[in-house]
């Protein structure tokens, strides 16, 4: 069985400023972790994914992960936010690369302050 | 290229009735997966097919659910009778199932449904 764990469900930054949010998983077997983003009333939209290879995984509007094995987990970065950035980011994990189901997080809603 | 469709985007009904949700994958999808989010359980995989073929439904929480996928661009998941403790959003993904750089899951954007 899979599990994960979003230790935060909110994080308020000041516009501009780095931000972390956290993601640990656990897994029996070799996992497959995504970061998704949800914007109010839409849809899931992927941020970034680890696959394989280098352990370090960006984005196209600055965010990044970085994979830790030994301590499983998949933390989500930003040196800088915008106002835009506000929205609810999930941590989610699968065995198969996604093509089986996602085991989500509860959900981190990152709220940016002027 | 239009994404996944899901309808309605809103379904308010009764307790006791019947309800269908309905989602139109992205065209050349293989895999079609039904999520639903709630506050307390966050977002839960019900279901999901490869080749319209239900491969894992152990996320339906009961009988009352059921789900089916006809053709390729097509799939239906079905409350039959419905109770107030379904109301949330339901969600469909679809992706491409053996792409060598992974498969991202397209998300839909969502039926909320309540039930009264």
């Amino acid at each position: 069985a899979q599990s994960v764990t979003q230790l935060d469900s909110q994080v308020p930054v000041f516009e501009e400023a780095p931000v972390e949010l956290r993601c640990n998983y656990s897994s029996s077997v070799s996992v497959y972790l995504f970061w998704y983003v949800q914007y109010p009333n839409q849809g899931l939209q992927l941020l970034l994914k680890y696959l394989s290879g280098s352990t370090l995984v960006e984005s196209i509007n600055g965010f990044e992960a970085e994979f830790n094995k030994s301590q499983t987990s998949f933390h989500l970065r930003k040196p800088s936010v915008h106002i835009s950035d506000t929205a609810e980011y999930f941590c989610a994990v699968s065995s198969g690369g996604g093509a089986d189901g996602l085991t989500f997080g509860k959900g981190t809603h990152l709220i940016i302050q002027p | 290229d239009a994404g996944v469709i899901q309808s309605p985007r809103h379904e308010v009904t009764e307790m006791g009735q019947e309800v269908t949700l309905r989602c139109k994958p992205i065209s050349g999808h293989n895999s079609l997966f039904w999520y639903r989010q709630t506050m307390m359980r966050g977002l839960e995989l019900l279901i999901y097919f490869n080749n319209n073929v239900p491969i894992d439904d152990s996320g339906m929480p009961e009988d009352r659910f059921s789900a089916k996928m006809p053709n390729a661009s097509f799939s239906t998941l079905k409350i039959q009778p419905s109770e107030p403790r379904d109301s949330a959003v339901y969600f469909c993904a679809s992706s491409v199932v053996g792409l060598a750089g992974g498969n991202e899951q397209f998300f839909g954007p969502g039926t909320r449904l309540t039930v009264l």
